[in-house]
């Protein structure tokens, strides 16, 4: 089974910040990852997929970048909208999801 | 407008059974891959299962592989998840979400609790 690991476990991060998320995979899983985001008491939302493709109607500020064991999730200007909990999601071999990463006000 | 609207949770006791239900609506729903995740109360998300278009591929989580079926009526445009067998560690919120081939989960319904407890 493939592993997925995402670090930090938690981010605080203020309004304007450049925030980045690494996410690790156990072994290669090319460019199948998904990076999703969720806020409390809702659905995930779909925001990058095969590592580097925004989804339709995600802001610009999003990005997503990497191959392979190891990717990126890129938040060039973090506004208010983005605290929230992110997660990558492996679809090479079934599905994995990382463990989350929360992104909260400092 | 594409939806999904999950059904069916509850509270059940340790080794009884329950049925989720997600129908969908807005999309060809007999062209999607239809998946199952769920979070623990608390905890992250958790891939459950997954079902292609035709049926013709299933595939199960480990940790439910034995106990819950996946299905779908795709000329009634719902997804289905029999469990059975169940445990207090599959308490939590169930997800169904469309799959799109080689671009992970893009729609999801807004969830359904399945508690289980004596």
């Amino acid at each position: 089974d493939i592993q997925m690991t995402q670090s930090p476990s938690t981010l605080s991060a203020s309004v304007g910040d450049r925030v980045t998320i690494t996410c690790r995979a156990s072994q290669s899983i090319s460019s199948w990852l998904a990076w999703y985001q969720q806020k409390p008491g809702k659905a995930p939302k779909l925001l990058i997929y095969k590592a580097s493709s925004l989804e339709s109607g995600v802001p610009s500020r999003f990005s997503g970048s990497g191959s392979g064991t190891e990717f990126t999730l890129t938040i060039s200007s973090l506004q208010p909208d983005d605290f929230a909990t992110y997660y990558c999601q492996q679809y090479n071999s079934y599905f994995t999801f990382g463990p989350g990463t929360k992104v909260d006000i400092k | 407008e594409v939806q999904l609207v999950e059904s069916g949770g509850g509270l059940v006791k340790p080794g009884g059974s329950l049925r989720l239900s997600c129908a969908a609506s807005g999309f060809t729903f007999s062209s999607y891959s239809m998946n199952w995740v769920r979070q623990a109360p608390g905890k992250g998300l958790e891939w459950v299962s997954s079902i292609s278009s035709s049926s013709s591929y299933i595939y199960y989580a480990d940790s439910v592989k034995g106990r819950f079926t996946i299905s779908r009526d795709n000329a009634k445009n719902s997804l289905y998840l029999q469990m059975n067998s169940l445990r207090a560690e599959d308490t939590a919120v169930y997800y169904c979400a469309r799959g799109l081939e080689y671009s992970g989960y893009d729609v999801w319904g807004q969830g359904t609790l399945v508690t289980v407890s004596s």
